[in-house]
Order: C-alpha cells, then structure tokens, then sequence
C-alpha cells in the first residue's frame, strides 16, 4: 500500500499570501496519478487537480500541481477567503487508492 | 449535470449492517464506475473499494473484503454499499464518488452519516 504524508498539517497563512502543500509517497506513484481535493467542513471533497498538474474544470488557475515520482506539491498563489479548507491528496495509480491526512490551511 | 444521491442519515447497533444507496443522473450510468469513500468524524478520506456500473465487478481494500459487499442496479442507476457487522469505528460519512475513466473522483455525494452505537 502506498503511504502518503501530507506536511504540513496546518498552514497558517493570510489572504493574498501563497500556499505550498506537500505530498509525499512511500513508493512512487505510477503515470503521475496524483489528484487533489479540497474539502470545507460539512461538505464532500472537490476535485482541484489529477494527472499531478491538471485542473480540473471550473478550477481557478491560481490552484498548480506539480511533481513526479514520490514528490508532489499543490500550490495556491494567491489565497482567496474561499480557499481556507482542508486538502487533500490522493493517489490511483496503485490498489489500494489512498489519501493523504490531510493539510488544513487556515486564516493567519 | 452529474449528480449522486444519497440515502439518508442511519443508527446502527454494532453487529448490524447498513446498506447505503447512491442513485445517479446526468451522464449514462453504465459508462463509469462508482467508488466508496469514507470519513471518520474529524478524520481524514479512506478508499472502500470500487465497482463497474458497466458488469458488476469490483475491487475492495483489503480492510474491508469479507465485510463489504457492492452492487449496482442499472434499472434505477442506483449504486449500493453494504456494510456488515458494523463496530463503533465504523461509525463515519460514507461517500459515493464516480470516478473519471482512472479512478479519480470529480462527482461525489452529498455523504450519509452512519453512526454504529449501543
């Protein structure tokens, strides 16, 4: 099973600053099959990112992935109100499908 | 547009089961495969398994293999979670999510609350 460690765990940051959350794995994940999500409390998960690096729809270009391999990093660049929340990674190149903890990013 | 609905809130005693349904709209039900996810109170998102809405089949973690049973109804384009002798660590939301073609998930349901308490 593949582990991924999410760090933080949480991220105090303010409006407008920039956001790097990390993901990291136990063993390399196959094809990049990394996505994101961002999940704000009472709700379901949102799907920000697959692939590592593609959005996905109606997704706000001020959320990046990147990464290959066992290192992954989900950027926001500029934090607006509505994107203090918990997030997510999660990979699906390998069974089981597994999550990270979790980074909570909230206000400063 | 895509959307999963789920049933509704249950209070189960330990040893009992619970089956939660999840019925879809808004895309050919056949076409993609639907995914069980759930989250502890304050916890983090953990993958149950996966079934094709397509034959039927379907893949559990192993945590929960004898456990877990999925089904899908394409009359009613309805998914189903059964989960048996439940214990208080079962208690949690329970999500439906469709996957995309790989199983990642951008549609999921609202999520049903399953308690498990004496």
């Amino acid at each position: 099973e593949i582990v991924l460690t999410q760090s933080p765990g949480t991220l105090s940051l303010s409006p407008g600053e920039r956001a790097t959350l990390s993901c990291r794995a136990s063993q390399t994940v196959t094809s990049s099959y990394l996505a994101w999500y961002q999940q704000k409390p009472g709700q379901a998960p949102r799907l920000l990112i697959s692939g590592a690096s593609s959005r996905a729809t109606g997704i706000p270009d001020r959320f990046s992935g990147s990464g290959s391999g066992t290192d992954f990093t989900l950027t926001i660049s500029r934090l607006e109100p509505e994107d203090f929340a918990v997030y997510y990674c999660q990979q699906y190149g390998s069974s089981p499908r597994t999550f990270g903890q979790g980074t909570k990013v909230e206000i400063k | 547009q895509v959307q999963l609905v789920q049933s509704g809130s249950e209070v189960k005693k330990p040893g009992a089961s619970v089956k939660v349904s999840c019925k879809a709209s808004g895309y050919t039900f056949t076409t993609y495969g639907i995914s069980w996810v759930r989250q502890a109170p304050g916890q983090g998102l953990e993958w149950m398994g996966w079934i094709s809405a397509y034959n039927g089949n379907t893949h559990y973690a192993e945590k929960f293999q004898g456990r877990v049973t999925m089904t899908t109804d394409t009359s009613t384009s309805t998914a189903y979670m059964d989960l048996r002798s439940l214990r208080s660590d079962d208690t949690a939301v329970y999500y439906c999510a469709r996957v995309a073609g790989a199983d990642y998930f951008p549609h999921w349901g609202q999520g049903t609350l399953v308690t498990v308490s004496s």
